[in-house]
């Protein structure tokens, strides 16, 4: 198995512009993890996913955030307007229910 | 209170010794739980869960303390290559939200 695929791997764009990152999970896996990693703030979960419906967005930080699962191989993390403080890595993580998440590379993204 | 709190450290571990942390977790209701590693600018790793009897993998020894809401992970005969940040992993009393604590880092030195 590949593992999880995100991409891109890095993005750097101005302050104000729209940001689309992807995630692909592993096949079979019915749970599906946004997470934002900072130095200050550490790992944060965004929202997941359980067989494609979206359980917890508490920890998306607020309406320029959305995030879609249109089906079970594929989600999207979109952030319009994106601002420099959403300069992080964004990580995208699967499992089955048993906990055992497999994380992604990571997408480094930086606004400026 | 954060969910779960870690000492973030870092560990300074001479090669050989052992290192044991602990990570704290506020719902009492949590159902599972996990230490993840993290390398520099690399994504977490599943190192091992933590059952309530305690268990072993190697070198690593996790514990459960569900009276006092924490676990624990020991390292012996540290290596180089245990240098890393671990992190605690809590799953939530339902629907599977793997919440992280902040991680501690240990450096393992010759």
């Amino acid at each position: 198995d590949a593992g999880v695929i995100q991409s891109p791997r890095h993005e750097v764009t101005e302050m104000g512009q729209e940001v689309t990152l992807r995630c692909k999970p592993i096949s079979g896996h019915n749970s599906l993890f946004w997470y934002r990693q900072t130095m200050m703030r550490g790992l944060e979960l965004l929202i997941y996913f359980n067989n494609n419906v979206p359980i917890d967005d508490s920890g998306m930080p607020e309406d320029r955030f959305s995030a879609k699962m249109p089906n079970a191989s594929f989600s999207t993390l979109k952030i319009q307007p994106s601002e420099p403080r959403d300069s992080a890595v964004y990580f995208c993580a699967s499992s089955l229910r048993d906990g055992k998440a497999f994380f992604g590379q990571g997408t480094r993204l930086t606004v400026v | 209170r954060k969910e779960v709190e870690q000492d973030p450290g870092p560990f300074n571990v001479p090669e050989g010794a052992t290192v044991a942390f602990n990570c704290t977790y506020s719902n009492s209701a949590s159902q599972s739980f996990f230490w993840y590693r993290q390398d520099c600018r690399k994504e977490p790793k599943l190192l091992m869960s933590v059952y309530s009897s305690g268990n072993e993998d190697g070198r690593f020894t996790a514990q459960l303390n569900r009276a006092s809401q924490y676990i624990s992970l020991l390292i012996r005969d540290s290596k180089l290559s245990d240098s890393a940040t671990y992190l605690c992993v809590v799953n939530g009393a339902a629907g599977n939200k793997l919440t992280f604590g902040g991680g501690t880092r240990v450096l393992v030195k010759p």
